[in-house]
């Protein structure tokens, strides 16, 4: 069974940073492309980014928005991806999604002072 | 930047089919991806690549596409149906856009 398990979010101020994690499980992790997509309340969906799998080069693409300030990396040792958000602004704030065809269930991150 | 354009509602009786568009330029070239999200749930795809069907999804859903637009249809729609339904594509660049979404409604 495919899993994907979101943590590391939370409250942060503006300008600070977080780094969410998803941990992987039930495919190959290592051969896949992931994606972090976002959902702000009460609103639709929105990719942030992704990243390939190392076999087609590892890159990362992001979106506009979030250019220069978040990073998606991954650790195909430990089935986990990464999302680094740097500089976060009010309009970060959203239910965070890391998914390969499936979805995980998502970590909430409240940027707020 | 590139944008896919989805009706914001559908309403459709129970057993009546519902479609559910969603336009863009480049869905001449590239993919559409068709997912469903019900209230307080993560999203779950319906359809891949236009009019693929993943085996765990009921056949009352399939995908088409024609031109500028692409189609998710739901035969002999049922309560549980209910959701919002999302398309999803890519611009030239690889990068992905979604559809606004649309709330389809089961009277």
């Amino acid at each position: 069974e495919v899993q994907l398990v979101e943590s590391g979010g939370g409250l942060v101020k503006p300008g600070g940073s977080l780094r969410l994690s998803c941990a992987a499980s039930g495919f190959t992790f290592s051969d896949a492309w992931m994606s972090w997509v976002r959902q702000a309340p009460g609103k639709g969906l929105e990719w942030v980014g992704r990243i390939k799998s190392k076999a087609q080069g590892g890159t990362t693409d992001y979106a506009a928005p979030v250019k220069g300030r978040f990073t998606i990396s991954r650790d195909d040792s430990k089935n986990t991806l990464y999302l680094q958000m740097n500089s976060l602004k009010t309009e970060d704030t959203a239910l965070y999604y890391c998914m390969s065809g499936f979805w995980g269930q998502g970590t909430m991150v409240t940027v707020s002072s | 930047s590139y944008e896919l354009t989805q009706p914001p509602s559908v309403s459709v009786s129970p057993g009546q089919t519902a479609r559910i568009s969603c336009s863009g330029d480049a869905l001449t070239k590239q993919y559409a991806y068709w997912y469903q999200q019900k209230p307080g749930q993560a999203p779950v795809m319906v359809i891949h690549k236009d009019n693929e069907r993943p085996s765990w999804i009921p056949e009352r859903f399939s995908g088409s596409s024609s031109g500028t637009t692409v189609a998710l249809t739901i035969s002999g729609v049922q309560a549980e149906d209910e959701a919002d339904y999302y398309c999803q594509s890519s611009d030239s660049s690889g990068s992905w856009v979604f559809g606004g979404g649309t709330k389809l409604t089961v009277l």
